[in-house]
């Protein structure tokens, strides 16, 4: 099975810093890689599909970029209703799927 | 409007059976692939099992093949997941997720159902 790891675990930056979290695939999944976002309480939320897909609705300040087996997921300009948990999510000759273990994202 | 609605979840003893419930409205429930996905208290997400659309593919994680069954009533707009022999580590909130066929994303997660295994 293909197994994800996430870049940091955790991370807290400030108002308006740019946020970078990496994904990373045991074996190469082209560009089937997926991010969500969870807050405490509350369903994970898709934001990004097809590893750089900005799902309709999702601001624009969320970018992701990679493909075969590194990923990134950028927020440009932190605002304060990002703080979350980001996961990510491969779904390349499924299933089983795989989440990686998600990254905090707390602001200062 | 998309709501996938979960119901069912309950504190149960150890080697107990619990069924899930899942109630989807606002798209065609027939046509698409479901998955259940839990979250143990404090974890991560972890990928449960898959029915496609005519309940003809059915994959299960590792960890609860051959003790939960998913299954799915397209008359009834209804996805059910049948769990025997609980443990401890099955203990999670269990949600149910619309899946898309092309990308294998999840786009659509209900609120969520807890299910407790303790004695």
């Amino acid at each position: 099975d293909i197994q994800m790891t996430q870049s940091p675990s955790s991370l807290s930056a400030s108002v308006g810093d740019r946020v970078t979290i990496a994904c990373r695939a045991s074996h190469f999944i082209s560009n089937f890689l997926n991010w969500y976002q969870q807050k405490p309480g509350k369903a994970p939320n898709l934001l990004v599909y097809g590893a750089s897909n900005l799902l309709s609705g999702v601001p624009s300040r969320f970018s992701g970029s990679g493909s075969g087996t590194d990923f990134t997921l950028t927020i440009s300009g932190l605002q304060p209703e990002d703080s979350a948990i980001y996961y990510c999510q491969q779904s390349y000759n499924t299933p089983p799927f795989t989440f990686g273990p998600g990254t905090k994202v707390d602001i200062k | 409007e998309v709501q996938l609605v979960e119901s069912g979840g309950s504190l149960v003893q150890p080697g107990g059976s619990l069924r899930l419930s899942c109630a989807a409205s606002g798209f065609t429930f027939s046509s698409d692939s479901m998955n259940w996905v839990r979250q143990a208290p404090g974890k991560g997400l972890e990928w449960v099992s898959y029915i496609s659309s005519n309940s003809r593919s059915i994959y299960y994680a590792d960890s609860v093949k051959g003790r939960f069954t998913i299954s799915r009533d397209n008359d009834k707009n209804s996805l059910y997941l049948q769990m025997y022999s609980l443990r401890a580590e099955d203990t999670a909130t269990y949600y149910c997720a619309r899946d898309s066929v092309v990308w294998g994303f999840f786009d659509y997660w209900g609120q969520g159902t807890p299910v407790t295994v303790s004695s």
